[in-house]
């Protein structure tokens, strides 16, 4: 079965530093990547996601994420963080042709104005 | 205003009682999914609905019990749950299920359920 990590848990950053959230998952196949934010008080939201073609993807709000299919990882980042990008982030896999989406336990992500 | 609408948005219930939850998708889309979200857990997939036939059951004990009546409804039936239980039950639906090539998930607010 496959499975997500996700190594930070808490990242506390103050406003225009840069950002790289670590994602790691554990499958040997083909498989879509997502990543879903969830800002307090709302629902989970998707906020960048990669199928295939070019492993740098662009996702809303200034994000993106890159696709190392060497390392199994699915990192996001941001050049400038806001007070307001202040949410959870959460990384998840989907094996392709597979209906199970597995998420990450989430990073929590604070920004300090 | 998500598309994905959950009621209850919290609930109480002893461990003998019954309850449901209600989750309603106005998108027009054909799968739809219940995922359970606790504390320092990542979530977990429950169940799957693809146009009205369950296609995943994710090893669920049957104190939880699922109905799709048609594809914009589905509703989590409980019964005798315990208190480890207590959690956010989140409802997500997609077009047409994650395994197509451009599958992605659309969450409800999620209902917060505690069992004394």
């Amino acid at each position: 079965a496959q499975s997500v990590s996700q190594h930070n848990h808490h990242v506390i950053l103050s406003e225009a530093a840069s950002l790289e959230l670590g994602c790691n998952y554990s499958y040997g196949g083909t498989v879509n990547l997502f990543w879903y934010v969830q800002y307090p008080g709302q629902h989970l939201q998707l906020l960048l996601k990669y199928f295939s073609g070019d492993p740098l993807v662009k996702g809303i709000k200034g994000f993106e994420a890159e696709f190392i299919k060497s390392k199994f990882s699915f990192n996001l980042r941001k050049p400038s963080v806001q007070w307001s990008d202040t949410a959870e982030y959460f990384c998840a896999v989907n094996p392709f042709g597979n209906e199970k989406l597995t998420f990450g336990t989430g990073t929590r992500l604070t920004i300090i104005p | 205003e998500t598309g994905v609408t959950q009621t209850p948005r919290h609930l109480v219930m002893g461990m003998t009682n019954k309850k449901s939850l209600k989750c309603e998708q106005h998108l027009g889309h054909n799968a739809m999914y219940w995922y359970k979200q606790s504390a320092k857990k990542p979530l977990e997939l429950m169940f799957v609905y693809n146009f009205k036939e369950q296609t995943e059951n994710n090893s669920v004990p049957s104190r939880f019990s699922p109905e799709c009546p048609n594809s914009s409804h589905l509703f989590l039936h409980l019964h005798t749950l315990q208190p480890e239980d207590s959690a956010l039950y989140l409802c997500a639906s997609s077009q047409d299920g994650l395994t197509t090539n451009t599958g992605e998930l659309f969450f409800g607010e999620g209902s917060r359920l505690t069992v004394l």
